[in-house]
């Protein structure tokens, strides 16, 4: 299996832009998370989806971050306006079960700059 | 709700020595129990986990972990370690009786000197 897919894998943006991050889970996995890690906060959850519903959007930072799953393929994560603070390294992980705390498995990251 | 603590920020271990790191969670049962890894410029990996049975797991990369209810632990070991071992390690802890999410420590990183 190729894993857990992101693109691009590195972003550089200006403020006001809108960013648009991509993700691709694992065949056959049912949830998917999007995570958020800088030095300062660590690794932050910022939405998750179990079949391809929103389920927790509780981390998304403020209504700038938007997040979508249209299909159990593909999910992607979008940031309008682009902020400096936004600058961060974004991962996206899969998991093959719902009803748990269970597995994930991360993908290789989104390094979003933003100037 | 549950929480982890991973008390060492940096370990620094000689190639070939022995290294244990550390990991203490709060919940109220039994957790669902993960050590991950980050290589730099990477994402994070899985080493192995611990849900139930026997406490002493085994994972990739010649790890393993001991699951101590008594001391809420799940510290992380391996015999030897070598120089691809430097990286960012990760303890997680997920809610039996919860839902899908973990909840990660703020990492150790792991320095090999030769």
């Amino acid at each position: 299996d190729a894993g857990v897919i992101q693109s691009p894998r590195h972003e550089v943006t200006e403020m006001g832009q809108e960013v648009t991050l991509r993700c691709k889970p694992i065949s056959g996995h049912n949830s998917l998370f999007w995570y958020r890690q800088t030095m300062m906060r660590g690794l932050e959850l910022l939405i998750y989806f179990n079949n391809n519903v929103p389920i927790d959007d509780s981390g998304m930072p403020e209504d700038r971050f938007s997040a979508k799953m249209p299909n159990a393929s593909f999910s992607t994560l979008k940031i309008q306006p682009s902020e400096p603070r936004d600058s961060a390294v974004y991962f996206c992980a899969s998991s093959p079960l719902t009803g748990g705390p269970y597995e994930q498995y991360f993908g290789p990251g989104t390094r979003l700059t933003v100037t | 709700a549950q929480s982890v603590t991973q008390p060492d920020i940096h370990i620094t271990v000689s190639e070939g020595a022995s290294l244990e790191l550390r990991c203490n969670y709060s919940y109220g049962a039994t957790p669902y129990l993960f050590w991950y890894v980050q290589s730099p410029g990477q994402g994070l990996q899985l080493l192995l986990k611990y849900f139930s049975g026997d406490t002493l797991v085994q994972g990739i990369k010649g790890f393993e972990a001991e699951f101590k209810r008594s001391q809420s632990s799940f510290n992380l070991r391996k015999p030897s370690v070598h120089w691809s071992d430097a990286a960012e390690y990760f303890c997680a802890v997920g809610a039996r009786f919860g839902n899908e999410k973990l909840t990660f420590g703020t990492g150790t990183r792991l320095t090999i000197i030769p």
